[in-house]
């Protein structure tokens, strides 16, 4: 069964510093890829997504990620990060023979001022 | 755009009731909408997928005799859980793919906490 890995399951950093936030899944056919975050008391939105193309994806706030096919990851990157980053980012992937998205476990970050 | 709510937010019921969860698409019509149970420190497990005016199609494991889905319109779902028992707490989130867009496109709803007494 497909299933997607996020290895960092909480991580505290202060402002400015860089972020890279882990997702590995594991499924050998062709994938869309998503980034979701929650912020504190609010509901999932969408960060980023990759369906093809360039794999270095821009999304909003300043974050991106990269898809690397031959290690089946889709890690998120942001180069300096502020204390409104505080949240839950879940990393997701649709595959084409499911059509549903699979969610990893999620990844806590906390900024501090 | 693409708001999506839930109602109630929180609900605590005691054991062996019926609860039921709202979710409405508030400003685009969904043609599939999706629930899915979240435990803590835990992953979005997706519960089922309704579509309006059909019957859920439910993921393996989950009862659908007790977690009963309702997509009557296309900018409401519904789910009942019946017979909560305390097992059943967890917090329910549901998910709305607008009319003509891809399943992948999804907007959440803030989620329901539920609380079985």
């Amino acid at each position: 069964a497909q299933s997607v890995s996020q290895h960092n399951h909480h991580v505290i950093l202060s402002e400015a510093a860089s972020l890279e936030l882990g997702c590995n899944y594991s499924y050998g056919g062709t994938v869309n890829l998503f980034w979701y975050v929650q912020y504190p008391g609010q509901h999932l939105q969408l960060l980023l997504k990759y369906f093809s193309g360039d794999p270095l994806v821009k999304g909003i706030k300043g974050f991106e990620a990269e898809f690397i096919k031959s290690k089946f990851s889709f890690n998120l990157r942001k180069p300096s990060v502020q204390w409104s980053d505080t949240a839950e980012y879940f990393c997701a992937v649709i595959t084409y023979n499911t059509d549903k998205l699979i969610f990893g476990t999620g990844t806590r970050l906390q900024v501090f001022p | 755009g693409a708001v999506v709510s839930q109602h109630p937010s929180r609900v605590i019921c005691k054991s062996g009731t019926s609860v039921k969860i709202e979710c409405r698409s508030l400003d685009f019509q969904a043609t599939t909408m999706f629930w899915y149970r979240q435990f803590p420190k835990q992953s979005l497990m997706l519960m089922a997928t309704s579509n309006e005016g059909s019957k859920a199609t439910y993921e393996q494991g989950v009862e659908k005799d007790k977690f009963l889905i309702n997509h009557a319109s296309l900018t409401l779902s519904t789910l009942t859980v019946t017979s909560a028992h305390p097992e059943d707490s967890s917090f329910y989130i549901c998910s709305a793919s607008p009319r003509l867009a891809n399943t992948d496109t999804q907007y959440f709803g803030p989620g329901t906490r539920l609380t079985v007494l």
